[in-house]
């Protein structure tokens, strides 16, 4: 099945620095997505990306679609405490057979003030 | 108004027991999932129905039996418990199969002792 590899596993920053992690890919997805997991709650979409070469912010966040569709990263600029939690990225392969999500392993992020 | 709510949200029992975790989506969403959270967060889909018709049934032991009543509610019932079923077991929807973004319940929390 295809694979994603996430990175890093685990950041430990100080509030007010910048964040980068990102996803690569075995085989080209038509769509990369962005989740965070905060504690206790299930994943919510941050991010979504339809087009190899796109960049789109959300607030702090800002994503992009590798042009050869094969990875995408995640930045977060002047992070805050309320930051902290899982970050997972997901391709999306869309097929006449049909789709499903792929999963990245998480980044966990802690953020300290 | 829970968009997508899962009971019970913490379940403990034995090894050997037969328990069942229920799923609830009031978004008019034509699909549902469940997916397994291991120790080390990796999110992993089991399965899919798509109006009651089960779409994705990855690799999954055939103790796992998902039953959808109606396009709104998706159970996961689980015969014979071992150890390595413990895990957080995530229920989402989306609006139609291959619907890119997946609204994720809260969680149920397995433990198998």
């Amino acid at each position: 099945g295809q694979q994603l590899n996430q990175s890093p596993q685990s950041m430990f920053i100080q509030e007010g620095e910048d964040v980068s992690m990102n996803c690569t890919s075995s085989s080209i997805f038509n769509t990369w997505l962005w989740y965070k997991q905060d504690p206790g709650e299930g994943p919510v979409l941050l991010i979504a990306l339809y087009k190899a070469g796109e960049l789109t912010s959300n607030g702090r966040l800002t994503a992009q679609f590798g042009i050869t569709r094969k990875d995408s990263f995640l930045n977060i600029s002047a992070s805050i405490p309320s930051d902290v939690g899982i970050y997972f990225c997901a391709g999306q392969l869309v097929e006449t057979s049909g789709s499903r999500l792929t999963f990245g392993e998480g980044t966990q992020l802690t953020v300290n003030p | 108004d829970t968009a997508v709510s899962q009971t019970p949200k913490y379940l403990v029992t034995q090894m050997g027991n037969d328990k069942s975790i229920k799923c609830e989506q009031n978004l008019g969403h034509d699909t549902m999932y469940w997916y397994k959270q291991d120790s080390k967060k990796f999110l992993k889909i089991m399965f899919s129905y798509n109006n009651k018709e089960l779409i994705i049934n990855e690799t999954v032991p055939n103790r796992f039996s998902p039953k959808s009543p109606d396009k709104a509610h998706l159970n996961l019932h689980i015969n014979s418990l071992e150890l390595g079923d413990s895990a957080v077991y995530f229920c989402a929807s989306s609006h139609f199969f291959g619907g890119r973004r997946l609204f994720f319940g809260e969680g149920s929390r397995l433990t198998v002792l």
